[in-house]
């Protein structure tokens, strides 16, 4: 069965300094991966996605993603973190059917 | 503009009423589905659909039942509402292609407390 990971319920880090949101998967075949956004009181947004092609993974905002296929990882990276980063992030991940799977989410709180 | 609307945004129901949550999308998607979303729990796949005419199960089926008569339209139905079911709901729509998509699209959201 398809499976998504996020091992943080929350991470913490000043602004200015670079984040790492972490994501394991688990599914049967190629994994298509996903990372999107939610603000407060608001549905989710897109931030990128990984289909296939090259590991880095360039999306909205300034984050990004690197598919790691040994290590069944696709960890969303930003260099240099902003107060409006702060948000609830979600991975989800697809294979071999059109159900997405999301994981559990984790908040990033980016302090001034 | 252009996007995933859902209606109503707010809804408390008493135990063992039904109702409709509405979705609505003007992108001609074929792919629609809900959500519910709870603490500690991310997004849970209620149902879903491939097209008009078409509806599967999700992860946490019961107690929903959806329908798709139109490619815009898949309202979710709640038969006997429970306090289980208190929950934030989240309807999302993509295209059917998903290497040339760029994800879904998220309604804003329908809060439902169920006393």
């Amino acid at each position: 069965a398809q499976s998504v990971a996020q091992p943080e319920d929350q991470v913490n880090v000043a602004e200015g300094n670079p984040l790492t949101v972490k994501c394991t998967y688990s599914v049967s075949g190629n994994p298509y991966l996903f990372w999107y956004v939610q603000y407060p009181n608001r549905g989710l947004q897109f931030l990128l996605k990984y289909i296939t092609g090259d590991n880095l993974v360039k999306g909205s905002y300034g984050f990004e993603a690197e598919f790691n296929k040994s290590q069944t990882s696709f960890h969303l990276k930003k260099p240099s973190a902003l107060v409006s980063d702060s948000a609830l992030y979600f991975c989800a991940v697809i294979s071999g059917t059109y159900k997405y799977i999301f994981g559990t989410g984790t908040r990033l709180k980016v302090l001034a | 503009n252009a996007g995933v609307t859902q209606t109503p945004k707010f809804q408390v129901l008493k135990t063992g009423q039904s109702m409709t949550l509405q979705c609505a999308q003007d992108m001609n998607h074929e792919y629609m589905s809900w959500y519910r979303q709870d603490p500690g729990m991310g997004l849970r796949l209620i149902h879903y659909s491939v097209g008009a005419g078409i509806t599967d199960q999700g992860e946490v089926p019961n107690g929903y039942n959806v329908s798709r008569s139109t490619t815009e339209d898949f309202p979710l139905r709640l038969l006997s509402a429970a306090p289980s079911q208190t929950s934030v709901y989240f309807c999302a729509s993509s295209p059917l292609d998903r290497t040339s998509n760029y994800g879904y699209t998220f309604g804003s959201g329908t809060r439902l407390t169920v006393v």
